[in-house]
């Protein structure tokens, strides 16, 4: 069990370009979750999927973020127009079953996005 | 929506001296909580996981705390060392389904030799 495997592990953009983060989640996991993470603001929720099917995505800024879930093996964010304040580690993390809240969060080791 | 606090945002102790960090949350109706440790450059880790029905848990070194009347989460690291040295970050569920948990924003730790 590889874990969550994030890709890539760093990537710079410049202003006004396109990023796109991929992540793997644990196989057999049915719920994957993307948060972003900075000092300031610590860890925040982006948005989550329970078997490719998106459930809530209050946090993802609207307008130049998309996330995807195409099959339950990968899922993609991705930022249009990157602008500096998008930089920050984007975290993936996949849970075996969303039903039930007890379950571990089992994180990647996160993307380094920095646009400059 | 669920609320968690976290403090102290930032906590430097001794090799030996104890580390205690606290997480309020907002729903009464918060059942599950969690406790995650992030080495540096590494992600985020269970640390311990703990259910409303239990108030004392211990850990190897560790000791977390759950005061439901005040909803009030708190790890204590007795005797820290220069390993435990990390971010942690605390999360809170509601049962059922359909959840998403909340976490806390972090507390960064450094023990010193």
């Amino acid at each position: 069990n590889a874990g969550v495997i994030q890709t890539p592990r760093h990537k710079v953009t410049g202003k006004g370009q396109e990023a796109t983060l991929w992540c793997e989640p644990i196989s057999g996991h049915s719920a994957v979750f993307w948060y972003r993470q900075t000092i300031v603001q610590g860890l925040e929720f982006l948005t989550y999927f329970r078997n490719q099917a998106p459930i809530d995505d209050s946090g993802m800024p609207k307008e130049r973020f998309s996330a995807q879930m195409p099959n339950q093996s990968h899922s993609t964010l991705k930022i249009q127009s990157t602008q500096p304040q998008d930089s920050a580690v984007y975290l993936c993390a996949s849970s075996l079953d969303l039903w039930h809240s007890q379950n571990t969060l089992y994180f990647g080791a996160g993307t380094r996005l920095s646009v400059l | 929506g669920e609320q968690v606090e976290q403090r102290p945002p930032h906590l430097s102790v001794r090799e030996g001296d104890s580390a205690f960090i606290t997480c309020t949350y907002t729903d009464p109706n918060s059942y599950y909580f969690f406790w995650y440790k992030q080495e540096p450059g590494a992600s985020l880790q269970l640390l311990m996981k703990v259910f409303s029905s239990t108030e004392i848990n211990e850990g190897q070194g560790f000791t977390v705390l759950l005061n439901k009347k005040d909803k009030r989460l708190s790890l204590n690291l007795t005797a820290a060392h220069p390993g435990d040295s990390a971010a942690y970050f605390c999360a809170v569920s509601a049962p059922g389904g359909n959840y998403k948990p909340t976490f806390g924003k972090g507390t960064s730790l450094v023990v010193h030799p």
